[in-house]
């Protein structure tokens, strides 16, 4: 079992589609995020999750909707997306259970994601 | 907000040479400045990191320098092999903010 496990691995959607991007951390981290990777461009974070406890949203159009069940569970519901918004997704976790604290992430593989 | 510069974009060396990415950040009040590895259809994974209180670090084959005056930092991984062919990210940050990455380096390495 890898650190940091998210399914689906790919996924194509319509714009009219809801799904749901799921990632779980078998490390006992109390903080997991969301990050978009897009070709040409920085990783952009989208989420923060702390203690179960959202403390960052980086202005992520609504569209996009984290959930956190647990501090082993992260979410991404995604409805009404739009063809900018394929990309992969990753999943990351990290132990300071401030989050924002500087450390070691430990990534998942991502999701791919195309939005037709 | 911090701004992370990396490059070059791209390098291909060959096998048992070095290889050298540099980055640029812009807020003074960063601290920690880690750099990650992606292989392909891996997620990134750090290999090294340094913070402000130090000027070089090295592991093996890689090794980070970092002058706070200039504010930049780089990595240097000598003896290259095959399996260092990845993307490479460096990042900036200090406690309470989002670490932010630079744009990434694509490091071919060809026997």
């Amino acid at each position: 079992e890898t650190g940091v496990t998210q399914t689906p691995r790919h996924l194509v959607m319509g714009m009219t589609n809801k799904k749901s991007l799921k990632c779980e951390q078998h490390l006992g981290h109390n903080a997991m995020y969301w990050y978009k990777q897009s070709a040409k461009k920085p990783l952009e974070l989208m989420f923060v999750y702390s203690l179960e406890e959202r403390v960052e949203n980086n202005s992520v159009p609504s569209r996009f909707s984290p959930e956190c069940p647990n501090s082993s569970h992260l979410f991404l519901h995604l409805h009404t997306l739009q063809p900018e918004d394929s990309a992969l997704y990753l999943c990351a976790s990290s132990q300071d259970p401030g989050a924002l604290i500087t450390g070691e992430l430990f990534f998942g593989e991502g999701s791919r994601l195309t939005v037709l | 907000g911090e701004n992370v510069e990396q490059h070059p974009s791209t390098l291909s060396v060959q096998e048992g040479d070095s290889a050298v990415i540099k980055c640029t950040y812009s807020d003074s009040a960063s601290n920690y400045f880690p750099w990650y590895k992606q292989e392909l259809g891996k997620g990134p994974q750090l290999i090294i990191d340094i913070r402000s209180n130090v000027g070089e670090k090295k592991d093996q084959r890689i090794a980070v320098t970092l002058n706070k005056t200039a504010k930049h930092f780089s990595l240097h991984i000598t003896e290259t092999q095959p399996e260092d062919s990845a993307v490479y990210f460096c990042a900036a940050n200090q406690a309470g903010t989002a670490l932010i990455f630079g744009k990434g380096t694509t490091l071919s390495v060809s026997s």
